[in-house]
């Protein structure tokens, strides 16, 4: 079964300062993973996604993510970052037949002091 | 893309009594997904919904407590079932976009039982 692991429940950083959310996942095939941000009281909007090709992925907000299959890793990154970039991140993997099928992590919830 | 819409965006019921809840899509979809969201947890799959068949529970969720309605390519309802504190949640829909490449989420309905 697959399943993904997201480290750090909680990150604090300050606006202007990089940021690294962490991501493992275990499934037995090639993965295609994703990154969602949650933000309080909205709904789960797809910041950016990897089926193959390359292992840099850029997405939406200048966020973009590095795919390491060694590492089992698909960790997000953000150089500079914005207040309101605060909300929860949740990497996911599907597999199968249906990318619907999501498995989620835990979630991040990041704060960014000013 | 796709714009999901949901009904009710929350609720307040009391413990025994169900709720239907309605997501609604404007582009025809082949694949419906359900998915809880428990306070301060992740996403879980509950169930795929196909038009024109019974939808596949995930591991842990039975039709007779979450039993779903799929009656055309744009709708679909999730009832949650003679419900306890426990089912308290956000419940998300969600569906594959053109390609199936990429997962689009409703709103969510915000759920408190009593």
């Amino acid at each position: 079964a697959q399943s993904v692991t997201q480290p750090d429940i909680h990150i604090t950083v300050s606006e202007g300062a990089s940021l690294e959310l962490r991501c493992n996942y275990s499934y037995g095939a090639t993965p295609y993973l994703f990154w969602y941000v949650q933000s309080p009281g909205q709904g789960l909007q797809l910041l950016l996604k990897y089926f193959s090709g390359d292992t840099l992925v850029q997405g939406i907000k200048g966020f973009e993510a590095e795919f390491k299959r060694s590492q089992s890793s698909f960790n997000l990154r953000k150089p500079s970052v914005h207040w309101s970039d605060a909300a929860e991140y949740f990497c996911a993997v599907a597999g199968g037949t249906s990318y619907g099928k999501l498995t989620f992590g835990q979630g991040t919830i990041l704060t960014v002091h000013p | 893309s796709a714009v999901i819409s949901q009904k009710p965006s929350r609720d307040i019921c009391q413990r025994g009594t169900s709720l239907t809840i309605q997501c609604q899509v404007d582009s025809q979809v082949t694949m419906m997904f359900w998915y809880r969201q428990q306070p301060g947890q992740s996403l879980t799959l509950i169930a795929t919904a196909n038009q024109g068949s019974e939808a596949t529970y995930e591991s842990g969720f039975v039709i007779d407590k979450f039993p779903i309605s799929r009656p055309n390519l744009t709708f679909s309802t999730l009832t949650v079932s003679n419900m306890s504190p426990e089912d308290s949640s956000i419940y998300l829909c969600s569906v594959e976009g053109t390609g199936g490449e990429t997962q689009y989420f409703g709103p969510g309905t915000r759920l408190l039982v009593l």
